[in-house]
């Protein structure tokens, strides 16, 4: 099972661009990668999931390069409300990592 | 639709009392997870199942047992309930295993 590591907390401004990067070194070649995110008190709710390049929904992006090891989620121009912690799933590994635990600053 | 629906949201038990998490959920999905969450932590694997009549163990399974006899219901027993054992346990679906999780919003337990 591939294992995800995730840096442990990021501090971000309003309204700036917010990266965070997993690593998964063993991922099989049909998993896909799932983030999650996770207000207190709440259950984590999905994110986005992309195989390979780039993903883009409403919320995120997504960016894979082209030997899967790692991937990178980004918020566009964060507001406060993306204060969360952000966890990387390789989807059909069932276990979580301690994920990243974002702190938007006014 | 209700999605994965939990219950009871609280609960305090005394140690050594034993309860039952339920957890439903209405999208016919094969698989169901139990996690628990202590604070600060990530989330930690209990049991899980693929289907009706098949359950397998995850990271944590000491003190819990579980069992899958439809695929709505996959209920959470506690025997002899300890203090370690006070966290906030989350239910999830999926159809496919490398699908979307749905989580259910959370059972709350304290043992005192």
């Amino acid at each position: 099972l591939a294992k995800t590591t995730q840096p442990i907390s990021m501090d971000s401004y309003e309204g700036q661009e917010v990266n965070i990067t997993c690593s998964h070194n063993n991922i099989a070649t049909n998993d896909y990668i799932t983030w999650y995110q996770q207000f207190p008190s709440q259950g984590p709710r999905f994110i986005i999931q992309g195989y390979k390049t780039k993903v883009t929904n409403e919320v995120a992006s997504l960016f894979i390069p082209a030997d899967r090891k790692s991937s990178t989620l980004s918020l566009p121009r964060v507001s406060l409300s993306d204060t969360a912690v952000y966890y990387c799933l390789v989807a059909g590994n069932l276990f979580f990592g301690t994920g990243t635990r974002l702190t938007v600053i006014p | 639709n209700a999605g994965v629906t939990q219950t009871p949201k609280f609960r305090i038990l005394k140690i050594g009392q034993s309860m039952t998490l339920q957890c439903a959920q209405d999208m016919n999905h094969n698989y169901m997870y139990w996690y628990r969450q202590d604070p600060g932590m990530g989330l930690k694997l209990i049991y899980y199942s693929v289907g009706a009549g098949i359950t397998d163990k995850g990271e944590v399974p000491n003190g819990y047992n579980v069992s899958r006899s439809t695929t709505e219901d996959f209920p959470l027993r506690l025997e002899l309930a300890a203090p370690s054992q006070t966290s906030v346990y989350f239910c999830a679906s999926t159809l496919l295993d490398t699908g979307e999780l749905f989580f259910g919003e959370g059972s709350r337990l304290t043992v005192l």
